[in-house]
């Protein structure tokens, strides 16, 4: 059964540092895109980055772009992202999503974690 | 950057009714568009992919259709269970942008 779950959420003063992991199991890691994607309370699901499943092409929304970083480590099934000079508006949920490879820099997110929450708050 | 658009941004109607939901590229995205489905307080569920392809265990009174910027998500049947926000996504390329979402209620 594929699964993905994130952990490392919590409570962060503006400014401050957070490192979201994503444990996969259920398929081959090395065969697949992995993604994050947030949702601020109340609102819409937002795009933040992507990493392709050699790790070598990555992607981010610049709203994020020069404050998060994303990386993979194959031998763990995990992926990471690493979020630095946090804002306020950077509280939502963060979903981990399984890439579907439909073709390179091509893919739909075909498996969601539960999602972790991080509140930037002082 | 594509920017997605859908419409309405809320519907309600009654058990049974076919409903329509819209969904606009900025820019042609050939046929690389999602459909996801999200109840109150749940994880997002692929619906849709390749604007027309049902994932997987999703029922068929749900389907897509659509190419290059303009798409529908059609549910032709609505129950109960469908009440949820419905969003689009591009995945073309990077940016892959979310449709800001379309929340269906049962009247």
């Amino acid at each position: 059964e594929v699964q993905v779950v994130e952990s490392g959420g919590g409570l962060v003063k503006p400014g401050g540092s957070l490192r979201l992991s994503c444990a996969a199991s259920g398929f081959t890691f090395s065969s697949n895109s992995m993604n994050w994607v947030r949702q601020a309370p109340g609102k819409g699901l937002e795009w933040v980055s992507s990493i392709s499943s050699s790790g070598k092409y990555i992607y981010y929304a610049d709203s994020v772009k020069g404050r998060f970083t994303i990386s993979r480590d194959s031998a763990k099934s995990s992926m990471y992202l690493q979020m630095n000079s946090l804002r306020a508006e950077d509280t939502a949920v963060y979903y981990c999503a399984r890439g579907f490879v439909v073709a390179p820099g091509k893919y739909y997110f075909d498996y969601w974690g539960q999602g972790t929450l991080v509140t930037v708050s002082s | 950057d594509i920017q997605m658009t859908q419409s309405p941004s809320s519907l309600s109607a009654s058990v049974g009714d076919r409903v329509t939901i819209t969904c606009r590229a900025s820019q042609g995205i050939s046929n690389y568009l999602a459909w996801y489905q999200q109840k109150a307080g749940k994880v997002p569920k692929l619906l849709i992919y390749g604007a027309s392809t049902l994932q997987s265990g999703v029922p068929s009174r749900f389907s897509g259709s659509g190419s290059g910027t303009d798409f529908t998500l059609t549910i032709s049947s609505l129950q109960p269970e469908d009440v949820a926000t419905y969003y689009c996504q591009k995945y073309n390329s990077a940016p892959f942008t979310f449709g800001p979402g379309t929340k269906v209620d049962i009247q």
